[in-house]
């Protein structure tokens, strides 16, 4: 079936380093699309970006993201993280069709001074 | 203010009890979703209504049920409820069915069955 890997359950860095959150997808669908959906402490779920554009760079708040079919992969990297990036993201997976949306486990993001 | 509103905020019941939870979306949206996020985070799907009409029902027991009685609510009833149904039950709507739209997320109701 269909299905989103994220392989970090936790990533822990000093603010200032890149980030890169790791996100990997098995689909059937033919013209998946893929989403990044941030998650701050004591609030809900908010879409970061999303694409169905193979190796097509979609940035947002800055954050991005290249979706690459031929890897099935959909990372989410940032230059230099913020501590207010501090939150939970989640990789999330769909498809044109599709009657819902599948989501990775999430991964935390943790930035200390 | 345009948004997902969910009542109440937070419940907390014994085991066997029955309860219910409301979602209202102020956005125009023809699709509506309940999700289950549990102590770990994990974020599962429930239920995914159309213009009040169910189109997604995962597997999950019988106990729950929704209802709908027009596109922009959506209510979760638990009959009798068991100690794993404890988690934050959270709200969504999208301008329409179909896998490329945004999901708006409501703040969620979190269940603690004693």
């Amino acid at each position: 079936g269909d299905s989103v890997t994220q392989t970090e359950g936790l990533v822990t860095l000093t603010e200032g380093l890149p980030v890169m959150l790791n996100c990997t997808y098995q689909t059937i669908y033919s013209n998946p699309f893929l989403f990044w959906y941030v998650q701050h402490l004591n609030e809900s779920p908010r879409l970061l970006l999303k694409s169905f554009t193979d190796n097509k760079r979609t940035e947002h708040q800055g954050f991005h993201a290249t979706l690459h079919k031929s890897s099935s992969s959909f990372h989410l990297q940032k230059s230099s993280a913020q501590l207010s990036d501090s939150a939970l993201y989640y990789c999330a997976l769909s498809d044109t069709n599709a009657y819902k949306v599948i989501f990775g486990k999430g991964t935390h993001l943790h930035v200390l001074p | 203010e345009t948004a997902v509103f969910q009542t109440p905020n937070y419940h907390v019941t014994q085991v066997g009890n029955e309860v219910s939870f409301n979602c209202k979306q102020t956005l125009g949206h023809d699709t509506m979703y309940w999700y289950k996020q549990d102590s770990k985070k994990l974020l599962k799907i429930m239920f995914s209504y159309n213009n009040k009409q169910l189109i997604v029902n995962e597997t999950v027991p019988r106990r729950f049920s929704p209802q709908s009685s027009d596109k922009a609510h959506l209510n979760l009833r638990i009959k009798s409820v068991e100690p794993e149904d404890s988690a934050v039950y959270l709200c969504a709507s999208s301008q329409d069915w179909g896998g490329s739209y945004e999901q708006y997320f409501g703040p969620g109701t979190r269940l603690t069955v004693l």
